[in-house]
């Protein structure tokens, strides 16, 4: 049973406007939330996270949004630039013993066209 | 900054070979995990360590084994490879909670395949 889920495998988006890249989790123990970028034949690196405390994080060009009640994540970014192309992973995380693992989705793929 | 290496970026193999996937980390982390990233699966996780020679099964541990006895080094041993086994494995790492947060850090990564 898939506990995070990113539900658009792919997402395109002119140069200089906003993404969005949604993500939907089942697990309630979940509190912890972050958001990873990857290019090909690299490792993940981390972007940007939230806390079930709040419902908005922002750096940069870059915001988190948390809908617990939907449980519902967003990010945006604004304004897109092509080296922005890459999989966005969302993860997630429970308190306790579960905060040793992140859950990740199955990623979506931002293509930012010039 | 965390600097998480992996001994290959690229192996290929046989199957029934016992293939070795090597994991250092220079941020004295106590955590440290090993996932495997699959096209239209994400990244799942296989095994990881929240200490010298302790070690947890993630979601897909079958057909894996671990082994971490020194505190920067965490290896990943597939007994016997076989081709289901191909794929990019992601080795990251972790300090503790109260400092470091949930934060994991990547490696780059081995793309494994197995013939």
């Amino acid at each position: 049973d898939q506990q995070v889920k990113q539900n658009s495998p792919s997402l395109s988006v002119q140069e200089g406007r906003i993404s969005i890249l949604n993500c939907d989790y089942t697990n309630s123990m979940f509190d912890y939330f972050l958001w990873y970028k990857k290019y090909p034949a690299e490792g993940p690196t981390f972007l940007i996270s939230i806390s079930s405390i709040k419902d908005k994080n922002e750096d940069g060009r870059f915001t988190v949004f948390l809908n617990k009640s939907a449980k519902h994540l967003s990010l945006h970014i604004v304004p897109s630039q092509p080296g922005d192309s890459a999989v966005y992973f969302c993860a997630a995380s429970g308190s306790g013993a579960g905060s040793y693992q992140l859950t990740f989705g199955k990623g979506t793929k931002l293509s930012v066209i010039p | 900054d965390v600097k998480v290496t992996q001994s290959s970026r690229y192996l290929v193999k046989r199957t029934g070979e016992k293939v070795f996937l090597e994991c250092v980390q220079d941020m004295d982390h106590e955590n440290m995990f090993w996932y495997r990233q699959d096209p239209g699966l994400g990244l799942r996780l296989i095994y990881f360590s929240y200490d010298v020679k302790m070690k947890e099964k993630g979601d897909i541990p079958e057909g894996y084994s671990v082994s971490r006895e020194k505190k920067e080094r965490f290896s990943l041993i597939l007994e016997s490879a076989s081709t289901n086994q191909t794929s990019m494995y992601l080795c990251a790492s972790r300090g503790i909670l109260r400092t470091s947060g949930r934060k994991q850090f990547f490696g780059p990564g081995t793309r494994l395949t197995v013939l």
